[in-house]
């Protein structure tokens, strides 16, 4: 079945760090690859996303390459904030049984420290 | 646009009582799902529904949980009687691309309900 990695968390930082959160997946086909985010208190939220191949997709800051050849679509930031302590999820979209189900990862917890 | 929409967000209930989780989607959306998240782990899938039809309930624990959602719109998620793992955050979450079409579908979650079973 399909499956997602993610490194264990806690990750701390401190402000303007830079940010690499890995994950890998397993998935027949061609799954979709999307990144999550969870503050404290809140539901889950898109961050970002790619659908295919040598895909990039990016949001405040945040970016994550689509890699193929290495099953893989690690999160990347150039200086995180304060603000981006969250729960970060790494997710695929893939064909289980004849139509489209979504798995997570454990999720990785990101604490940035001023 | 109005987002998902969960309650009650808390409940504290004692094993063996029951109890009911309610959720409206994004007006519009087909697709509704009902995620646990246990506490340190990412959410797993309990059911998926394509407006008022079950597509994927293999992770439900049958003999306890239940859930339906009437008219293909609101959803309700009952178990009965709760046990002590149960606790967790239940989360919902809707789409609006088919179940058939591939790519980026993007799914909207609720704040979520965190339950509490002593």
């Amino acid at each position: 079945g399909n499956s997602v990695t993610q490194m264990e968390g806690p990750v701390t930082l401190s402000e303007e760090a830079f940010l690499t959160i890995n994950c890998t997946y397993t998935a027949t086909g061609y799954p979709s690859l999307f990144w999550y985010v969870q503050y404290p208190g809140e539901g889950l939220q898109l961050l970002l996303k790619a659908t295919k191949a040598d895909d990039k997709g990016s949001n405040k800051g945040f970016e994550a390459t689509y890699r193929k050849e290495t099953t893989s679509f690690h999160l990347e930031k150039g200086s995180v904030q304060v603000s981006d302590s969250a729960v970060y999820f790494c997710a695929l979209r893939g064909n289980s049984g004849g139509y489209q189900k979504v798995t997570f990862g454990i999720g990785t917890k990101l604490q940035v420290i001023p | 646009e109005a987002g998902v929409a969960q309650s009650p967000r808390y409940k504290i209930i004692e094993k063996r009582q029951s109890v009911a989780f309610w959720c409206n989607p994004i007006s519009g959306h087909a697709t509704l799902y009902w995620y646990q998240q246990i506490l340190g782990q990412g959410p797993k899938l309990l059911i998926q529904f394509q407006n008022n039809g079950v597509v994927d309930d293999s992770q439900l624990p049958k003999d306890r949980f239940s859930a339906e959602r009437l008219k293909g719109v609101d959803s309700t998620l009952k178990i009965q009687p709760a046990k002590l793992e149960d606790s967790a955050v239940y989360l919902c979450a809707s789409s609006s691309r088919h179940l058939t079409s591939g790519g980026g579908e993007t799914q909207y979650f609720g704040p979520g309900t965190r339950l509490l079973v002593l």
